[in-house]
């Protein structure tokens, strides 16, 4: 059965500081995780993903790590800013090609 | 760029009535999805569609049917509205053709059942 946890619903820190929002995953059938982000009163936005094949992937102030052995991967997001406050899902595909989804964690980022 | 529609932002509805909720996406994409999102349980898949004239049960199905007559529409139908079904509604789709299966979602419909 696949899982996705996130098991901190929520998150806050400092304005220019990381944040650090993790994911742990059961059975995983494409090695392939997506993080999205969603604001309130809007759908969720594609946001950056990692496949098995790397470890960490990178995209400007984003970064994913996976580790395979421990079956968890986190975001990482450096400086953080006002703007990043959303709720972060973490998400894995499916073995119907669906994406499953974990509940989310919401992160403040304080001025 | 993909967009994806919704025809309502926010519906309130009565117990028993009917309901349909209308997404409508303009890229062409094969597959289109319907969840719903309620805090502390993130987004739960009710049903999916690869194809026109094709469904399949997500992870909560019940109390739910959905339409796929057209490649671009792909409506949710609540038969008796129930105030448990008051969430938030997130439609998705996606291309075939893109190795993984990145979602591209609606805005969302807040329904309130009373």
């Amino acid at each position: 059965d696949q899982q996705v946890k996130q098991n901190s619903p929520s998150l806050s820190v400092q304005e220019g500081r990381i944040s650090i929002l993790n994911c742990d995953y059961t059975n995983s059938m494409f090695d392939y995780f997506l993080w999205y982000k969603k604001y309130p009163a809007e759908g969720p936005t594609f946001l950056i993903s990692i496949s098995s094949i790397k470890d960490k992937n990178e995209d400007g102030r984003f970064t994913v790590f996976l580790n395979k052995s421990a079956k968890h991967l986190s975001l990482h997001i450096v400086p953080s800013q006002p703007g990043d406050s959303a709720v972060y899902f973490c998400a894995e595909i499916g073995s119907q090609g669906n994406l499953i989804f974990g509940k989310g964690t919401k992160l403040s980022v304080k001025p | 760029d993909v967009k994806v529609t919704q025809s309502s932002r926010y519906l309130v509805k009565r117990t028993g009535e009917k309901v349909f909720l209308e997404c409508v996406q303009d890229m062409d994409h094969e597959n289109m999805f319907w969840y719903r999102q309620d805090p502390g349980l993130g987004l739960r898949l009710i049903y999916f569609s690869y194809d026109v004239k094709m469904k399949e049960k997500g992870d909560i199905p019940e109390g739910y049917s959905v339409s796929r007559e057209k490649k671009e529409r792909f409506s949710l139908i609540l038969e008796s509205a129930s105030t448990n079904q008051t969430s938030m509604y997130l439609c998705a789709s996606s291309d075939t053709l893109t190795p993984y299966n990145e979602q591209f979602f609606g805005p969302g419909t807040r329904l309130t059942v009373l």
